[in-house]
């Protein structure tokens, strides 16, 4: 199993453009989170999912979009990129919502707004 | 609402001496309890959870951790340090909301290993 994969691994947009960032889980897992990670911040949630076809906002959903058509895949669009929106971002997954499962991470994506 | 609170952003200890980080929350349900790791350009990796039962929790490298309610706390340690053990680490607390569960993480402590 590949386990949860991202891509792009970098990538700089100028200030108004759009971009997709990929995220991809083999593990049959129903539940996918989007989280963005800036320094001295920890991780804050974006968006989640807790199946194919329903989607929810986190804590920072704010200049972000997502979709959920499969349950292998969770991507999140950045419609207007701003420099506020320079981060590492990171998708998870779980095999279910229940508090006593872990979230298994990707490698992050590397955004860079200027 | 839940919250988490990792005292001292970067930790600095001699390589094989005692780790000890230090995580509280607050929560108003019973919570569920994760340290997380992150080595340079990577993603986060599991080191231990807290569920239900034993309180102190075994997790990999070696590390440990133990919930102790009336302190509300989840401290991380390990009893003497190794040079791939720099690396940052969080701590999270989850419970469940509805639908779904999430995670609620601390600012991070950077762990640095010197000779």
């Amino acid at each position: 199993n590949a386990g949860v994969t991202q891509t792009p691994k970098f990538r700089i947009l100028k200030i108004g453009q759009s971009m997709t960032l990929q995220c991809a889980q083999d593990m049959n897992h129903n539940y996918m989170y989007w989280y963005r990670q800036d320094p001295g911040m920890g991780l804050k949630l974006i968006y989640y999912s807790v199946g194919a076809g329903i989607t929810d906002k986190g804590e920072v959903p704010n200049g972000y979009n997502v979709s959920r058509s499969t349950t292998e895949d969770f991507p999140l669009r950045l419609e207007l990129a701003a420099p506020s929106q320079t981060s590492v971002y990171f998708c998870a997954s779980s095999p279910r919502g229940t508090f006593s499962y872990e979230q298994y991470f990707g490698p992050g994506t590397r955004l860079t707004v200027t | 609402a839940q919250s988490v609170t990792q005292l001292g952003s970067h930790v600095s200890v001699s390589e094989g001496a005692l780790v000890l980080l230090r995580c509280n929350y607050s929560s108003s349900v019973p919570p569920y309890l994760f340290w997380y790791v992150q080595y340079p350009n990577q993603g986060l990796q599991l080191l231990l959870k807290y569920t239900t039962g034993a309180t102190l929790v075994k997790g990999i490298n070696g590390f440990e951790a133990e919930f102790k309610k009336s302190e509300t706390s989840f401290h991380l340690t390990k009893p003497s340090a190794h040079m791939s053990d720099a690396a940052e680490y969080f701590c999270a607390v989850s419970f469940s909301t509805g639908t779904a569960s999430k995670l609620t993480f601390g600012t991070g402590t950077r762990l640095q290993v010197t000779l």
